[in-house]
């Protein structure tokens, strides 16, 4: 089992619709969740944290933790065609950060 | 201005060369890391360090060496082992421990083997 999985193939919704896009991870002593948007030929940059149970939301994003089924989750919600861009999962545990695949988000006018 | 330097941008590399790439940063964090990302793909985890003068291999450190002599700096090394080193190399630091763990990247050296 991968230590961050991201399955969902790539993603296409209208302008103003929601996007949801999941992660699960394989270690249950992980202690930190982020989300990462990257931009085609970009580095990575942080847009969601997530330490504890529950959900958190920051203007438009809203992450979700479990950790009982180690499942981390994002919401974008009034889509934009300037989030068209890849996610990329990340958890941190054992002093090291791992990431999943990404999602390429692809948001349609 | 604080943040992270990666150098160069751009990186051409000819068969059985060894080349380094560097990162510096002046945020003081104790963590740093270096991935490797290929097309439509995700970061893997190449080498990280927690503190001055000790790393450890992540899970593609094969080809690869670095150093933190310093905690402002983390170089990575391509040797000739690595076989298939053309990829885009980002740099990332971080805090140690709870929240501090957020981790800011680099903007990146895109190796090319000519």
């Amino acid at each position: 089992q991968k230590e961050v999985e991201q399955n969902s193939g790539p993603l296409s919704v209208p302008e103003g619709a929601i996007a949801s896009l999941n992660c699960t991870y394989s270690d249950r002593v992980s202690q930190s969740f982020f989300w990462y948007r990257q931009y085609s030929g970009k580095s990575p940059e942080l847009i969601m944290s997530i330490y504890s149970n529950g959900d958190k939301e920051d203007g438009r994003f809203t992450a979700q933790l479990n950790k009982a089924s180690q499942y981390v989750s994002l919401l974008i919600r009034d889509s934009q065609p300037s989030d068209s861009a890849t996610y990329l999962c990340a958890v941190y545990g054992n002093n090291r950060l791992a990431f999943g695949k990404g999602n390429q988000v692809v948001v349609i006018p | 201005d604080g943040g992270i330097t990666q150098s160069p941008k751009y990186l051409f590399r000819k068969e059985g060369q060894n080349v380094t790439l560097s990162c510096e940063q002046n945020l003081n964090h104790d963590a740093m890391y270096w991935y490797r990302q290929d097309p439509g793909q995700g970061l893997r985890l190449i080498y990280y360090s927690q503190i001055v003068n000790d790393f450890q291999k992540g899970d593609i450190a094969e080809g690869y060496s670095v150093s933190r002599e310093k905690k402002e700096s983390f170089p990575l090394t391509v040797t000739s082992a690595q076989k298939n080193p053309t990829a885009f190399y980002l740099c990332a630091t971080s805090g140690r421990g709870g929240e501090n763990t957020e981790a800011f990247f680099g903007q990146g050296t895109r190796l090319t083997v000519v």
